[in-house]
């Protein structure tokens, strides 16, 4: 059973729009949600992440929203460039135990 | 620099074999994982281990084996059980606690 739901699976964009991705998830235990960014052959690297005590956090061009009462949490990438093409996996984790979505494909066309 | 290794990148096995994949950390990390990923499933944990000589089972543990001898290794064993045993193979470290994980490069493993 998977416990964070993503979507969408892909995602076609222009350069310089806004992607979003989005995750959802129902233990209201999960206390910590990262996401991860993914090139092909390669492993994830720690892209973002937030904790449930704020709303929002940005890091550069990359911006987390999370809503606590509706249990979801997005990824936004402002002015999105094709070197952001990659996967990216939401994932939430409490008790050191993450879990993560299914991932979402971007492609951001120049 | 100090990051997590993976070896070998790419391995091929025939079937009946076992083959063993390396991962090594030297981020002095309590927590080491091993997860599977196939496309379209994001990342499945097989086994995970947060002290030296423990180690527990994750989500999909049947077919393989691991050991955590040193703090800084933690070797994963696919065994000929493994029913279906080609995929990408990832490997993370984290200090202990709800804290982001550091990811190897993988090891794509092929069955031929």
């Amino acid at each position: 059973q998977q416990q964070v739901k993503q979507s969408p699976q892909s995602l076609i964009v222009q350069k310089g729009g806004i992607p979003i991705i989005n995750c959802a998830y129902e233990n209201t235990a999960f206390d910590y949600f990262p996401w991860y960014q993914q090139f092909p052959g390669k492993g994830p690297a720690l892209l973002i992440a937030i904790r449930p005590d704020v709303s929002e956090k940005k890091e550069g061009r990359f911006t987390i929203s999370f809503n606590k009462s509706a249990k979801q949490f997005s990824l936004h990438i402002m002015d999105s460039q094709p070197g952001d093409s990659a996967t990216y996996f939401c994932a939430a984790s409490a008790n050191n135990d993450m879990r993560f979505g299914a991932g979402t494909r971007l492609t951001v066309k120049p | 620099d100090g990051g997590i290794t993976q070896s070998p990148k790419y391995l091929f096995r025939k079937e009946g074999q076992n083959v063993t994949l390396s991962c090594e950390q030297n981020l002095n990390h309590d927590a080491m994982y091993w997860y599977r990923q196939d496309p379209g499933q994001g990342l499945r944990l097989i086994y995970y281990s947060q002290i030296v000589n423990d180690f527990q089972k994750g989500d999909i543990a049947e077919g393989y084996s691991v050991s955590r001898e040193k703090k800084e290794s933690f070797p994963l064993t696919v065994t000929s059980a493994q029913k279906n045993p080609t995929a990408f193979y990832l490997c993370a470290s984290s200090i202990i606690g709800n804290y982001g994980y550091t990811f190897g490069s993988g090891t794509r493993l092929t069955v031929v």
